[in-house]
C-alpha cells in the first residue's frame, strides 16, 4: 500500500528518444509535483498541478510535458532526451497547495533516469 | 521564502542526540520553518515544522529562537538509521503561495556507532 509510486524505477535510454514516468499517489492528495535531483544532489521544483491544473511551471524547457489524467496521477513525458536530462525525477504529493494551511510532501522512491 | 544556511556536514554518535542548526535569518513573519530529511537513494521524507513555538513529534523536536532567524532540529536518540541529508526549509503559507518546496545543500548527518 505504498502512498506514492512511480514508475519505472530505473530508465536507461538513448539521446533523442522519448519516455515517460509515471505517478500515481493513493492519498487523495489535490496536489503533485515532480522534482529533479541532478548529479550533484540538488533538488530542484519543476511542476505541480492542484486538481489536474498546472500551477507551477519551473522554466522546465518545453521538451517536457506534464500530464495529470485525475488528481491520483501525474505522469511527465520528455522528449528529444538529452545527455543533462539524466537525473533521478521524484514525484510528490500534498494535500493542498497553496491555500493558508500547513501540509506536508510525501515523495515517491524516484526514478533513475540515465540518458546515454 | 527566505534562504536559509546549514553547515554541510555533522556527525553523531549513536544514542546520542543530534542538533542540526539552521540559520534564516531573513525569514518574514508569515514564514513557516519545515525539515526534510533524505535517506541515500529515497525520496525526502518530511520530519516536522514550525512557525515560532517549539514543535515535538515522534521523530524529531523542532526548537525555533524567538527572534526566529534561526532553529535547531533535534534527534533525541540518533540510531544509523538516521544517517541522511537534512534539510532546512522556509516557505510561506497563504493563497498566493503554491505549495513549492526550495531544497537548499542540507546537512549531511554521519551517525557513528
Amino acid at each position: 500500500d505504498t502512498a506514492v509510486s512511480q514508475t519505472p524505477k530505473y530508465l536507461v535510454t538513448q539521446m533523442g528518444n522519448d519516455k515517460s514516468i509515471k505517478c500515481e499517489q493513493n492519498l487523495g492528495h489535490d496536489t503533485m509535483y515532480w522534482y529533479k535531483q541532478d548529479s550533484k544532489k540538488f533538488l530542484k521544483i519543476m511542476f505541480s498541478y492542484n486538481n489536474k491544473e498546472l500551477i507551477i511551471n519551473e522554466t522546465v524547457p518545453n521538451r517536457f510535458s506534464p500530464k495529470s489524467p485525475d488528481k491520483a496521477h501525474l505522469n511527465l513525458h520528455i522528449n528529444s532526451l538529452e545527455l543533462g536530462d539524466s537525473a533521478v525525477y521524484f514525484c510528490a504529493s500534498s494535500p493542498r497547495g497553496g491555500l493558508p494551511v500547513s501540509n506536508e510532501q510525501f515523495f515517491g522512491p524516484g526514478t533513475r533516469l540515465t540518458v546515454l | 521564502d527566505a534562504k536559509t544556511t546549514q553547515p554541510p556536514s555533522m556527525d553523531c554518535a549513536e544514542g546520542r542526540a543530534a542538533n542540526l542548526p539552521c540559520n534564516h535569518s531573513t525569514i518574514s513573519g508569515n514564514e513557516y520553518v519545515y525539515w526534510y530529511r533524505q535517506i541515500h537513494s529515497q525520496g525526502p521524507q518530511y520530519i516536522i515544522h514550525g512557525l515560532k513555538n517549539n514543535e515535538t513529534n515522534e521523530m524529531a523536536s523542532l526548537i525555533i529562537t524567538e527572534d526566529r532567524k534561526s532553529s535547531t532540529l533535534i534527534l533525541p536518540h540518533a540510531t544509523l538509521r538516521d544517517t541522511a541529508v537534512y534539510y532546512c526549509i522556509v516557505r510561506g503559507h497563504g493563497s498566493g503561495n503554491t505549495g513549492k518546496l526550495i531544497f537548499g545543500q542540507g546537512t549531511t548527518l554521519q551517525v557513528k556507532p
